[in-house]
């Protein structure tokens, strides 16, 4: 596609449950990103992938996150036992290489409520 | 670590006004800044950025931004407001903080309302 896509757009789930949550990079772009967006703030880092492996996990908040990348292009964050504070906009972005402070390309974001 | 400060959560101007949306960064090394805008129900879209060279940067839709290194700023500013212009605007800074990953830090956002 010409852009980064995520799906669902919107997840709304039960405290406890478990989620997945997809982004679909731009076509040979080797670094991507996961961001998270609380109500009323900036978003904020959470992995960063330098083709299959998750060179940075240090945003990640807690053991209850994971993400993967197993073929070096889609990516998956997993949450655990998801809990209210979870409820956010998770956003993905990609870059087309590894080490260079170029433009991230961001998805349109998926909208999780934990009710 | 490198932090970035938006002054005003909410700036209102009318049509055909000046826009002034500021932020303010700390960097321990050269930065790369970067401008970010984000319509109602969609993804953060690139404006503009800063790397090396030039000071002052022209971006889509009309808008600019002077890096200021004395004063660590990154002000964007638009001559003429459009009721288009309308949307949530994100200052940046691009930072190593491990594993090579120039992950963007940003502020918490500024809500630009244009009056007709």
């Amino acid at each position: 596609g010409a852009g980064v896509s995520q799906t669902p757009s919107n997840k709304v789930t039960e405290k406890g449950k478990y989620v997945e949550l997809r982004c679909d990079p731009i076509s040979g772009h080797t670094a991507l990103y996961w961001y998270r967006q609380s109500l009323g703030q900036g978003p904020e880092f959470l992995i960063y992938f330098q083709g299959t492996g998750a060179a940075d996990d240090s945003g990640l908040p807690n053991d209850r996150f994971f993400a993967v990348r197993p073929e070096g292009s889609v990516s998956t964050l997993k949450i655990q036992r998801t809990e209210r504070g979870d409820s956010a906009v998770y956003l993905c972005a990609s870059r087309p290489r590894h080490g260079g402070r170029d433009e991230q390309f961001f998805g349109p974001g998926t909208r999780l409520t934990v009710l | 670590a490198q932090s970035v400060t938006q002054l005003g959560s909410h700036v209102s101007v009318s049509e055909g006004a000046l826009v002034l949306l500021r932020c303010n960064y700390s960097s321990s090394v050269p930065p790369y800044l970067f401008w970010y805008v984000q319509y109602p129900n969609q993804g953060l879209q690139l404006l503009l950025k800063y790397t090396t060279g030039a000071t002052l940067v022209k971006g889509i839709n009309g808008f600019e931004a002077e890096f200021k290194k004395s004063e660590t700023s990154f002000h964007l500013t638009k001559p003429s407001a459009h009721m288009s212009d309308a949307a949530e605007y994100f200052c940046a800074v691009s930072e190593n903080s491990g594993g090579s990953n120039y992950k963007l830090t940003f502020g918490k956002g500024t809500l630009l309302t244009v009056n007709p």
